[in-house]
């Protein structure tokens, strides 16, 4: 089983649109978790921590559910410019920044 | 801010030849990361430092892979000899030591043939 795993997609929204995705993490005792945006032939950059309240941050949401071990991200009201790759990304040890990277899910939003 | 510095962006090599690859992270971080992000995954860490010394290169292939970071400033990866599946693009990435944030440089895109 693979650490962190992701549907790698593509998702195809219309512009406007709510989408989400959703990331599974195998490390009961993972502390840090956060989802990271990469676009096509670039590096990735952070979006956005993941906290346990859950957080949000204009259009996007994350939230984070530890007794199933999952990460999920909202995109409300889809823009063209949120088409990337996005990364869930997850610290499994409780000490160093050691990051565990999904294999990411591919989103393309359409005019 | 100057932001993370990878050279070269692109190499072309023949399998078995040798290859290096340079990094300069932002100033004052201590941190340092390689990864290898093969098309259509998530980079994958090869080795981290902690300022000179190693703190984890537990899935870097030591017998063709190899790192330094000797001043605990810029670092450089080599792979001696190379293989069709060194194919990848080659992250480095560093951070401040109280902060888990990672900021990437551009990569270097290696192709094997």
């Amino acid at each position: 089983r693979k650490e962190v795993e992701q549907d790698p997609g593509p998702f195809n929204v219309p512009e406007g649109a709510t989408v989400a995705f959703n990331c599974t993490y195998s490390n009961s005792a993972s502390q840090s978790f956060f989802w990271y945006r990469q676009d096509c032939r670039k590096e990735p950059k952070l979006l956005m921590s993941v906290y346990s309240s859950g957080n949000e941050d204009g259009r996007f949401t994350a939230q984070l559910n530890r007794a199933s071990q999952y990460i999920s991200l909202l995109i409300r009201d889809s823009k063209l410019s949120d088409s990337a790759t996005y990364l869930c990304v997850v610290n499994p040890y409780n000490a160093g920044n050691m990051l565990t990277f999904g294999g990411g899910t591919r989103l393309m939003v359409k005019p | 801010e100057a932001g993370v510095a990878q050279s070269p962006r692109y190499k072309i090599i023949e399998k078995r030849q040798s290859v290096a690859f340079w990094c300069n992270p932002i100033s004052g971080h201590a941190t340092l990361y390689w990864y290898q992000q093969i098309l259509g995954q998530g980079p994958k860490l090869l080795i981290q430092f902690q300022n000179n010394g190693v703190v984890d290169d537990s899935q870097l292939p030591k017998d063709r892979f190899s790192a330094e970071r000797l001043k605990g400033v810029d670092s450089t990866l080599k792979i001696q000899p190379a293989k069709l599946e060194d194919s990848a693009v080659y992250l480095c990435a560093s951070s401040p030591w109280t902060e888990e944030t990672q900021y990437f440089g551009p990569g270097t895109r290696l192709l094997v043939l």
